[in-house]
């Protein structure tokens, strides 16, 4: 889910169908992980978050998975709908209360 | 409940001029930051704030500072204006700080200076 320059991954999914978004955290100490969205020209909206003592954990139509073996953490929303566009990106706080921002991942959904 | 509000929406700044954003919230929150976004990178934390008439210092505090004179708001100000300062500026609170709560983001100042 880590941007490469200025051009953020994308997925594309079709309207109904599961995504599944993807992020790579750095630190092996971060112990709380939240998942945000952005729409276009607004601000980040939270989603959802865990913490280091859980492997999932589930909110509506979306689930976020932590794997800490491989660092590696992922979204997954079910039943994709057109106002899911957006970027999304994830961010990780190891235990200084001071979060690290992913670049994020642009979600397209088509119909 | 309109959360977080920020103030102006756009603004244009020639370089060496002056001007201060404004960040309310109205959630009663102890913590709020301010953070930069720039393309191709995360969210840069500049300052931040837990409590009234507190602030410290984030990842790239330099050629900004704040104020938190009341609890409900806090205002980022840029004293000369340069060109790397073109970014768009976030202002968030929480209320148990950044690693027991998520952050509530307002909707942006988008920033240029020529």
């Amino acid at each position: 889910g880590e941007s490469v320059g200025l051009h953020l991954p994308t997925l594309s999914v079709q309207e109904g169908d599961n995504s599944i978004i993807n992020c790579a955290y750095s630190n092996s100490a971060s112990d709380y992980f939240i998942w945000y969205k952005q729409e276009s020209g607004k601000g980040p909206q939270f989603i959802i978050d865990i913490r280091s003592n859980m492997d999932k954990r589930q909110g509506q139509r979306v689930t976020v998975l932590l794997n800490k073996t491989v660092k590696h953490l992922s979204l997954q929303i079910a039943a994709t709908q057109p106002g899911d566009s957006a970027v999304y990106f994830c961010a990780e706080n190891p235990n200084t209360d001071k979060l690290i921002f992913g670049t994020g991942t642009r979600l397209q959904v088509f119909p | 409940n309109a959360g977080v509000t920020q103030t102006p929406k756009f603004r244009v700044l020639k370089t060496g001029q002056s001007m201060t954003l404004l960040c309310a919230q109205d959630m009663n929150h102890e913590y709020m930051y301010w953070y930069r976004q720039d393309p191709g990178m995360g969210l840069r934390l500049i300052h931040y704030s837990v409590g009234e008439g507190t602030t410290a210092k984030g990842e790239v505090p330099d050629g900004y500072n704040v104020s938190r004179l009341k609890k409900q708001n806090f205002l980022l100000g840029l004293e000369s204006a340069a060109p790397s300062q073109t970014s768009v500026y976030f202002c968030a609170s929480s209320s148990a700080g950044q690693y027991n709560s998520p952050l509530h983001f307002g909707n942006g100042t988008r920033l240029t200076v020529t």
